[in-house]
């Protein structure tokens, strides 16, 4: 089965730098990448997704980059702010495929 | 209120007991899942489920089972409950692959 390596586990910024989140997985059929967050005692809530077709998708602050010959793909996050202050998780899916896989979670720290 | 529900929030139950946790949604989205979460292991997939009557084994499916009458509701059940089934267990559902699943509230269930 797929196998989603993130890291770091723990990822404490200060307010205003950039953080970065890298996953590896292991299947080169998987072609759909999400990334959620997770507030404390929150569920987790998509932030940002791409496509095998594509190499960088950016939504303001956040930026998601595809690198499928390597099996990465990094979460980025630009200007942080106190309330990114979260658990990231990434996750990866195959072309047609009924599951996601998701890496063992980023705790993210903004420190003001 | 349209969206996705699971009941109870929190639950205390003892060893070898049976308890089912529930999940609802609202939105006919063919594909249910249950994970459960655990501090170091991220998100793993316990059963999910791609239509009514059809059902699937995820990561972790022992010592839980799972039903689907009907297309909005995903019961999850612990048989005979143990210490180890101790975890935050979220239901989620989307309408097919590749795209966004969305998380129920998460049950917190404690085995003593």
């Amino acid at each position: 089965g797929e196998n989603v390596e993130q890291h770091p586990s723990t990822l404490s910024v200060q307010e205003g730098d950039s953080a970065v989140i890298k996953c590896t997985y292991s299947d080169s059929a998987s072609n759909y990448f999400p990334w959620y967050k997770q507030e404390l005692g929150k569920r987790p809530q998509l932030i940002i997704d791409i496509r095998s077709n594509v190499g960088e998708k950016k939504d303001q602050r956040i930026a998601v980059t595809l690198n499928k010959t390597a099996k990465h793909f990094s979460l980025h996050i630009t200007e942080t702010q106190p309330e990114d202050s979260a658990v990231y998780f990434c996750a990866v899916e195959r072309a047609g495929g009924r599951q996601l896989t998701f890496g063992s979670g980023t705790q993210l720290t903004v420190l003001p | 209120d349209a969206g996705i529900t699971q009941s109870p929030r929190y639950k205390i139950t003892e060893t070898g007991r049976q308890v089912t946790l529930m999940c609802h949604q609202t939105w006919s989205h063919s594909y249910m899942f249950w994970y459960r979460q655990d501090l170091g292991h991220g998100l793993r997939l316990i059963y999910y489920s791609a239509a009514a009557d059809i059902t699937d084994k995820g990561e972790v499916p022992d010592g839980y089972v799972v039903s689907r009458s009907k297309t909005e509701n995903f019961p999850l059940t612990l048989e005979s409950a143990t210490r180890s089934q101790t975890s935050v267990y979220f239901c989620a559902s989307r309408e097919r692959g590749n795209t966004e699943a969305f998380f129920g509230q998460g049950t917190r269930l404690t085995v003593v």
